[in-house]
Parts: C-alpha cells; sequence; structure tokens
C-alpha cells in the first residue's frame, strides 16, 4: 500500500534550520507531486508548499517563501522539506502528504505520513 | 484567524444527523473545490471528502458533502462513536495564491 514514513522529531534553538524527511513506497514516486503541511499546538493545518514530480518545480505558500526549500531525491524515493531562520512559532508538527493522481496536481492530500515534531525552544 | 470559517464545535447522539458548514469567499470555495479531512485524536489527517462531493475509496457512504456558491457543508448521517474527531475543510484561494483549511471543527458525539 501507499506509505509516507517521515523522519523522527528534531529540537532546534532559535535561528536555527531544520530539515524533515519523508521516504515514499508503495507507487510510483516520480509520478506525483509531495507537499507539506504543518499543524501548530491545538490549531488546523497550515499548507507550506508542493513539489512536483521531477522536483523541478515548487511553489511555496506566501508567509514561507525565502524560508522554505522543498526537495526530492527520486533514486531513493524520498522527499524533503528544510525551514530556516526558526522561531517559537514554527513549533508544529510537519506533514508530507501526496497529491493522489499520477501527473496531477489537485491541491488534494491522500494519504499523510505520520507527522514529524519540531519543536523550537532555547 | 482562518480564511474558511467553520464552527468550532459541533455534537449529536449516536444515529442523528449532524452538519458542518465551511463559510468562504469568491477567491477559494467560489472559484475552486473544496476537499474535507478527518484527523482522529493523535493521528494524521485523513482525506474525507473531495471535489466537494466525491468519497475516496473505503469511506462509508454515511458521509456527504455539499457545495452551494461561497459555502460547502460535511454532512454525517447514522453518527457513530468512532466519528469523533476533528474535520477540517480546504479549498484553494487564487487570490492569496495558496491552499487555506478551515480551522476545523471538533465533533462530539454524545
Amino acid at each position: 500500500q501507499v506509505r509516507l514514513v517521515q523522519s523522527g522529531a528534531e529540537v532546534r534553538e532559535p535561528g536555527a534550520s531544520v530539515r524533515v524527511s519523508c521516504k515514499a513506497s508503495g507507487y510510483t514516486f516520480s509520478s506525483h507531486y509531495i507537499h507539506w503541511v504543518r499543524q501548530a499546538p491545538g490549531q488546523g493545518p497550515e499548507w507550506m508548499g508542493v513539489v512536483n514530480p521531477t522536483g523541478k518545480s515548487t511553489s511555496y505558500a506566501k508567509p514561507f517563501q525565502g524560508r522554505v526549500t522543498m526537495t526530492r531525491d527520486t533514486s531513493t524515493s524520498t522527499a524533503y522539506m528544510e525551514l530556516t531562520s526558526l522561531s517559537s512559532e514554527d513549533t508544529a508538527i510537519y506533514y508530507c502528504t501526496r497529491d493522489p493522481l499520477p501527473f496531477q496536481r489537485y491541491n488534494r492530500f491522500d494519504p499523510w505520513g505520520q507527522g514529524t515534531l519540531v519543536t523550537v525552544s532555547s | 484567524q482562518s480564511v474558511l470559517t467553520q464552527p468550532p464545535s459541533a455534537s449529536g447522539t449516536p444515529g442523528q444527523r449532524v452538519t458542518i458548514s465551511c463559510s468562504g469567499s469568491r477567491s477559494n470555495i467560489g472559484s475552486n473545490t473544496v476537499n474535507w479531512y478527518q484527523q482522529l485524536p493523535g493521528t494524521a489527517p485523513k482525506l474525507l471528502m473531495h471535489t466537494d462531493t466525491q468519497r475516496p475509496s473505503g469511506v462509508p457512504d454515511r458521509f456527504s458533502g455539499s457545495k452551494s456558491g461561497t459555502s460547502a457543508s460535511l454532512a454525517i448521517s447514522g453518527l457513530q462513536s468512532e466519528d469523533e474527531a476533528h474535520y477540517y475543510c480546504a479549498a484553494w484561494d487564487d487570490s492569496l495564491s495558496g491552499l487555506v483549511f478551515g480551522g476545523g471543527t471538533k465533533l462530539s458525539v454524545l
């Protein structure tokens, strides 16, 4: 079955960067868009951006532009999200998720990874 | 403040029908399709409804979606205890050039 397995929890100090990985299995990785969504404690989800199937094109939500980079490695079926200049407001669970139809971007997310808790604290 | 507005809570008893609303604007719900996600406690969200009214494979037909103008709704009939969860609506927003979520509705089954 389709699975997205993310890297483990991270703790960072303010001003640092974090990179979260998302390993895909059960489908053709290079055929689907990968999105990243975060959820702060007690809040609703927040879309961060998307990387296309080849990894050559990205689109980032305005609040994250200049601070986020999304990439993917087809050889290992792994997607990555790096966020820089962290502050306490970036403390959240970060999810990777897939647009379910090959080569189509409908901004519909299925399935989701298990989530990676990123804690920013001094 | 979320771009899409949902009631923070809803409730019902087993077997009842409940409806969760999602209000937006011309730039999001009025121009694009709506998806709904169910998030059980301590888990990742799950796609529950897409393209306004379409159920993914495996989602019971107790769940239904509708849309009119700049508002959408999720209805759950034959309420069950396992339906207790947070529900989020989402749609693309042309003005923001981004995907926006509602603030979420916590459904309690009494």
